[in-house]
């Protein structure tokens, strides 16, 4: 079944405690993205790649890194959680100039 | 930069009834591709429809049709015939197609079919 998972689908964690979420897809797809959710503005995207060692900084960068060695894989770290970054985030996936492939989301809480 | 309003941040309808969201967008681009995603209470983020800005012909997916009018940037969907599992967050999106992935989503509108 063609598909992008996340892990974990919750986390609550204190700030300052490194952390990674993980995201992978199956469909040998070239691009990947994150995104962040919360009420009222949609979902801003944080971070995309277009190939593998290819990164580039979408609109909320801010406190966030990303890697991506493998193609199928595209985790996304946050090295000293605040509370700000409190929210729901997703993983996509997609060939250039098509539709993207969502995740099923993570909800992260930092206290 | 572009900017993706929805100026409807909820709406209800219906249902068996026909409901148009709308959705303006800012850019600069000639070529792009307009994208309406639903959210439902699952959260999973599922295509609804698509549109690339270059051929004039409106899309249209089952029950799901939108009203595209390049020159006023303007892209709106609307749904015929609602029913109960329609009800979602609705977003739209807009993608450009020069180098990069800038992908960008509005607010969103909460539509709630009503029985």
């Amino acid at each position: 079944e063609a598909q992008v998972t996340q892990n974990p689908r919750y986390l609550i964690t204190v700030t300052g405690k490194k952390l990674t979420v993980t995201c992978s897809q199956n469909m040998n797809h070239e691009y990947m993205s994150w995104y962040r959710q919360d009420p009222g503005l949609g979902l801003r995207q944080i971070y995309y790649s277009m190939n593998v060692e290819v990164t580039d900084k979408g609109d909320v960068p801010e406190g966030y890194k990303v890697s991506r060695k493998e193609k199928r894989n595209f985790p996304l770290i946050l090295e000293s959680p605040s509370p700000n970054q409190t929210s729901l985030y997703f993983c996509a996936s997609n060939i250039p100039g098509d539709e993207q492939f969502f995740g099923p989301g993570t909800r992260l809480t930092v206290l | 930069a572009q900017t993706v309003t929805q100026s409807q941040p909820e709406m209800s309808v219906q249902e068996a009834e026909t409901v148009t969201l709308s959705c303006t967008y800012d850019t600069s681009e000639n070529n792009y591709y307009l994208f309406w995603y639903k959210q439902p209470p699952s959260r999973q983020m599922i295509l609804v429809i698509r549109q690339e800005a270059y051929k004039q012909q409106n899309a249209t997916e089952n029950r799901f049709s939108v009203n595209f009018q390049k020159a006023a940037k303007s892209f709106s969907l609307k749904i015929s015939d609602s029913q109960l599992g329609d009800t979602a967050m609705y977003f739209c999106a807009f993608m450009k197609l020069r180098y990069g992935q800038n992908f960008v989503f509005g607010p969103g509108t909460r539509l709630s079919v009503l029985p």
